[in-house]
């Protein structure tokens, strides 16, 4: 029954390190999305993508980059990590009934 | 420019009180408003959202569009609502979403 799939739970990377999220989904959806999600910040939106190799960027895509090649998977990637970006990341994609959300990579910088 | 404020970061209520999260909003539009929630160690799930006008769960939540608030409402909580729920809109095309910063609503025994 899952619909949108993080490949990674949880993450440890160094500082200065590339890092790959990757999110899958099922659903045929044109439209995905990658939010950080920090406590008392709520959601912040990186960056979405409405259609294949179409990207635009978000609320806060400093540090990120991303990539569509397939209308399924939406890849987030860290240039080179840093502490601050210590978080949980979350995909999702959507039509018109609302969001449906991976479960979240939970990404420690160290 | 589109903003979702939710003014209380923790709300605590005993078991069979009733409980309201308040939402409000800036859009410039007529937006579509959705209440989120995240239960412990759970994926962010779709609560309910107002143009269905349904009650999920016993929750209701009534768009003012006059005070400009989407607040949800439950008359008697339950200790299984405790949870981490966010408010939340998006344009008629459903592009993009805008979410508040999240209420933490922790119903105690």
């Amino acid at each position: 029954d899952v619909k949108v799939t993080q490949s990674s739970r949880y993450l440890v990377k160094r500082t200065g390190e590339k890092v790959f999220l990757e999110c899958v989904q099922d659903m045929d959806h044109e439209n995905m999305f990658w939010y950080r999600q920090d406590p008392g910040l709520g959601l912040r939106l990186i960056y979405f993508s409405y259609d294949v190799k179409m990207k635009e960027k978000g609320d806060i895509p400093e540090g990120y980059s991303v990539s569509r090649e397939k209308k399924e998977r939406f890849s987030l990637i860290l240039e080179s990590a840093s502490t601050n970006q210590t978080s949980m990341y979350l995909c999702a994609s959507s039509y018109r009934d609302g969001y449906t959300f991976g479960s979240g990579t939970r990404l420690t910088v160290v | 420019a589109q903003r979702v404020t939710q003014p209380e970061k923790l709300l605590s209520v005993f078991k069979g009180a009733p409980v309201e999260l308040k939402c409000n909003y800036s859009y410039s539009g007529s937006p579509e408003l959705f209440w989120y929630v995240q239960y412990s160690r759970q994926r962010l799930q779709l609560l309910l959202r107002h143009i269905s006008r349904e009650s999920i769960k016993g929750f209701t939540a009534d768009l003012n569009k006059g005070e400009t608030s989407f607040h949800l409402k439950k008359p008697f909580a339950q200790e299984e609502d405790s949870a981490m729920y966010y408010c939340a809109l998006s344009g008629h095309n459903f592009n993009k979403f805008y979410f508040g910063s999240g209420t933490k609503l922790n119903v105690k025994p």
